[in-house]
């Protein structure tokens, strides 16, 4: 069985500040993870995807992910926020049966200007 | 071009009634899936589908009915709707479905059951 929680429901930060979204996984194997962000009623889009190549991924629009084994982490990291960074951001992980991809419950960041 | 495409964008309609939603996608991809994402923003797998064959089925009821016509469409047919169907619904799909495959999301359905 995997499960994935994200250990901040809401993040608030200010514009120009690092960004940090925390992600725990569980999974008995070795896991392929994501991270996604929704936009307010939009669709899901992919900042970025680990799978067992460099332990440090990088997505677009500046973020940044570290693959942390020993931690069962994934945490999502930007050096600066912007105001289009207010989204809500899921961490994922991928069953390899069918690719059945495994949510967490979602952190809404918030920018503060 | 819209990758993954859903019709209805918003459904609002009575308990008991049935609908559907249609989904397709130009991504020349052979997996497609339905998630649900629950007043709380939890997203959970209900149907995949690939090569127009079921893969995963997550105990959803049987009220709730997958149809893929061909490679490029899977459509949900709900029967009997009920308050707590109430959710917006995302459909994905994926080339192949090992676990390191990207999902490509569209823009979801907000089912309303009043």
């Amino acid at each position: 069985a995997q499960s994935v929680t994200q250990l901040d429901s809401h993040v608030s930060v200010s514009e120009g500040t690092p960004v940090l979204l925390r992600c725990n996984y569980s999974s008995s194997y070795s896991p392929s993870l994501f991270w996604y962000v929704q936009h307010p009623n939009k669709g899901l889009q992919l900042l970025l995807k680990y799978t067992s190549a460099a332990t440090l991924v990088k997505g677009i629009n500046g973020f940044e992910a570290e693959f942390k084994k020993s931690e069962t982490s994934f945490h999502l990291t930007k050096p600066s926020a912007h105001m289009s960074d207010a989204a809500e951001y899921f961490c994922v992980v991928s069953h390899n049966a069918g690719n059945m991809l495994t949510f967490g419950g979602g952190t809404r960041l918030m920018v503060k200007p | 071009d819209t990758a993954v495409s859903q019709t209805p964008k918003y459904l609002v309609t009575q308990m008991g009634n049935d609908k559907s939603i249609k989904c397709e996608q130009n991504l020349g991809h052979d997996t497609m899936y339905w998630y649900k994402q629950d007043s709380k923003k939890f997203l959970k797998i209900m149907f995949s589908y690939n090569n127009k064959e079921l893969i995963i089925n997550e105990t959803v009821p049987n009220r709730f009915s997958p149809k893929s016509p061909d490679k490029a469409h899977l459509n949900l047919h709900i029967n009997s709707l009920e308050l707590g169907d109430s959710a917006v619904y995302f459909c994905a799909s994926s080339q192949g479905h090992r676990a390191n495959t990207e999902a490509f999301f569209g823009q979801g359905t907000r089912l309303t059951v009043v």
